[in-house]
């Protein structure tokens, strides 16, 4: 199983709304990222997170929140949001080192 | 900074016709490149890691080489199914886990 999954799909939301995105992996990976990539754009590192512990945040804005529940799980809380935040949100898993990443298929958000 | 640059932009083929996708990097250290292919509204899919200059890695009609400022992307005999944009990544020595994007290069390859 070399699959990361990400819920749901398409999301819309309004600027007041809290909702969050959910990534899951079952390749044993111990490091889970999250990606931001808007079209015509390559993917724009957010958070990494290695061993359940949040090792990098890219000065990402606190209305985007990570989190790590299990080894398995990702979730991005979102908050406040501004239209400028839509855009396809791509999860990614890896054995972490230098080993390539594996993603999944994204959620694209539209935030009115 | 870490920088990733890809060339062309865009490549338009047509069936059949071999090219080459370029990406050059600066980078402190690098530990290694990757190569993606991404279908439009889906994530990138994993093609290949190389980790020292003179690898070579192959996947059907795809040929990844590495050298110490570059590395190319060879498509052989494309066929339409190969029309995708192709990302570059690089992963460097201070930067822990994180990859470097580059811009992408859309390769249309028409029948």
């Amino acid at each position: 199983d070399t699959e990361v999954t990400q819920t749901p799909k398409h999301l819309v939301m309004g600027m007041t709304n809290k909702k969050s995105l959910k990534c899951e992996q079952h390749m044993g990976h111990r490091a889970m990222y999250w990606y931001k990539q808007k079209a015509k754009k390559p993917p724009e590192l957010m958070f990494v997170y290695s061993y359940e512990k949040l090792s990098i945040n890219e000065s990402v804005p606190s209305r985007f929140s990570p989190e790590c529940p299990n080894s398995s799980l990702l979730n991005l809380h979102l908050h406040a949001l501004q239209p400028e935040d839509s855009a396809l949100y791509l999860c990614a898993s890896s054995q972490g080192g230098v080993v390539g990443a594996f993603f999944g298929q994204g959620t694209r958000l539209t935030v009115v | 900074e870490d920088q990733v640059t890809q060339s062309p932009e865009a490549l338009r083929l047509q069936e059949g016709e071999s090219s080459s996708l370029n990406c050059s990097y600066t980078v402190s250290g690098l530990r290694g490149l990757f190569w993606y292919r991404q279908d439009p509204g889906k994530g990138p899919e994993f093609l290949f890691t190389l980790y020292s200059a003179g690898e070579e890695k192959e996947k059907e009609r795809l040929k990844a080489t590495l050298t110490k400022k570059e590395s190319f992307l060879h498509i052989t005999a494309p066929k339409p199914e190969d029309s995708a944009t192709y990302l570059c990544a690089v992963q460097a020595g201070a930067a822990g886990n994180k990859l470097t994007f580059g811009g992408g290069t859309r390769v249309l390859v028409k029948p």
